[in-house]
């Protein structure tokens, strides 16, 4: 089954404390992008990338880190976590083609303490 | 900058009514234009997209949308709605340089028995 998967679902830590946030897609699509998703500000993108090794930053990317080492991967890492990354994380992937939709994960709700 | 408006944050309809969900973008170019919607705990589902032709356009679940450029709108419609179709609604622009979309804010949709 095509399907993005993101790991953990559900995370609760403390301020500073580094966490990876896992996102993998068994559909070979070249673009990948993680978004937070907050109240009344709808789906903001924090980082893309369109291919291995190749990576920019979105709309709102500080405070993040990614990296694109395989195709299939594209990890969001934060270094040390502040209250105000509390969100909901979804990973997305598409073709590299123009109107090709993207393809999203189930979201992780990440609660910083 | 592009953006993406949807005035509406939450409606409720009955079930068996129509329903339309506004979404109006700011964009100089012909957009890319897409409906997603999320079901609790989901990740986001692809509706339906606009690319170019026809204004009128079919998705899944019943719904359609109508680009109309002279009103920079791109409003979803569904002539009956049902129980399960309760969630929120994105509109969306992917920008032109191909590679990021641009998210409203969201519709929450409740649906009455």
């Amino acid at each position: 089954e095509a399907q993005v998967t993101q790991n953990p679902r559900y995370l609760i830590t403390v301020t500073g404390k580094k966490l990876t946030v896992t996102c993998s897609q068994n559909m070979n699509h070249e673009y990948m992008s993680w978004y937070r998703q907050d109240p009344g500000l709808g789906l903001r993108q924090i980082y893309y990338s369109m291919n291995v090794e190749v990576t920019d930053k979105g709309d709102v990317p500080e405070g993040y880190k990614v990296s694109r080492k395989e195709k299939r991967n594209f990890p969001l890492i934060l270094e040390s976590p502040s209250p105000n990354q509390t969100s909901l994380y979804f990973c997305a992937s598409r073709e590299a083609k123009w109107n090709s939709p993207l393809h999203f994960g189930n979201g992780t709700r990440l609660t910083v303490t | 900058a592009q953006s993406v408006t949807q005035p509406d944050i939450h409606i409720t309809v009955s079930e068996g009514a129509s329903l339309e969900l506004r979404c109006n973008y700011s964009y100089g170019a012909t957009p890319y234009l897409f409906w997603y919607v999320q079901s609790p705990g989901q990740g986001l589902q692809l509706l339906l997209k606009y690319f170019s032709g026809d204004t009128l356009v079919q998705g899944i679940k019943g719904f359609e949308a109508e680009f109309k450029r002279s009103q920079s709108s791109f409003n979803l419609r569904k002539p009956s709605v049902h129980w399960s179709d309760a969630a929120e609604y994105f509109c969306a622009v992917e920008r032109d340089y191909g590679q990021n979309f641009v998210f409203g804010p969201g519709t929450r949709l409740s649906v009455l028995p």
